[in-house]
């Protein structure tokens, strides 16, 4: 079936430092990819849209300058934390569109921890 | 717009018994509809989705859901619960037709909670 790598899974960084997450679809090509942050015991908030080739779609409220997102293949999209606070701790999740009206296949997750 | 409404935070079930997870949606067109699990510190597995046809929908680990147009609901079920079906599930939609049709709209959440 469909695997979404996600790296890494957990990572602790020190304020002012910028920390760079990686999602890989694996046996799949993915146009779009999606990145969602999770707070505790709440749902899923989408961040941005990922499309190949071309710049995301933020979603409104989400900063741009400081969640950098980059689909440089059919098979990765990164999303890089710049000048991390604590309050950008959090869970991330991305998720990948397999297309053909599947369900989206998602990562395992990146626990981001900034101390 | 769309979205989904999950009006339980928790639902705790005996072992053994049915359990079900309740889920309604808004879309303005006609919904592409997904249930997913969630463990601790981990991302979402799939669970089952509902596209079109049969309206009772079977899936992953013996999870089934019904789409219910007329009650714009889609409430995930299971005859026999395990303790292992401990977990937060998720509902989603997606309308296909409509404007950011790639997106999934998730509802809040449900913890279930599993009785030995």
């Amino acid at each position: 079936g469909a695997v979404v790598s996600q790296h890494p899974s957990r990572v602790i960084c020190k304020s002012g430092t910028s920390v760079k997450i990686e999602c890989r679809s694996l046996d799949f090509q993915a146009t779009t990819m999606f990145w969602y942050r999770q707070f505790p015991k709440q749902s899923l908030m989408l961040m941005a849209t990922s499309n190949e080739g071309s710049k995301a779609t933020y979603e409104q409220g989400v900063e741009k300058d400081k969640f950098l997102i980059n689909h440089a293949s059919l098979t990765l999209s990164t999303l890089t934390v710049t000048s991390a606070h604590p309050e950008d701790s959090s869970f991330y999740i991305c998720s990948a569109d397999r297309g053909q009206g599947y369900g989206y296949t998602f990562g395992s997750g990146t626990r981001l921890t900034v101390v | 717009a769309q979205s989904v409404a999950q009006p339980e935070d928790q639902v705790n079930v005996a072992e053994g018994n049915p359990l079900t997870v309740k889920c309604t949606y808004s879309v303005s067109g006609n919904p592409y509809l997904f249930w997913y699990v969630q463990y601790p510190n981990r991302g979402l597995q799939f669970l089952l989705k509902y596209i079109t046809g049969d309206n009772l929908v079977k899936g992953s680990y013996g999870f089934e859901a019904e789409f219910n147009k007329s009650q714009t609901s889609f409430h995930l079920k299971k005859p026999s619960a395990l303790v292992s079906d401990s977990a937060l599930y998720f509902c989603a939609v997606r309308d296909p037709s409509g404007a950011g049709s790639y997106q999934l709209t998730f509802g809040k959440g449900t913890k279930l909670s599993v009785i030995p």
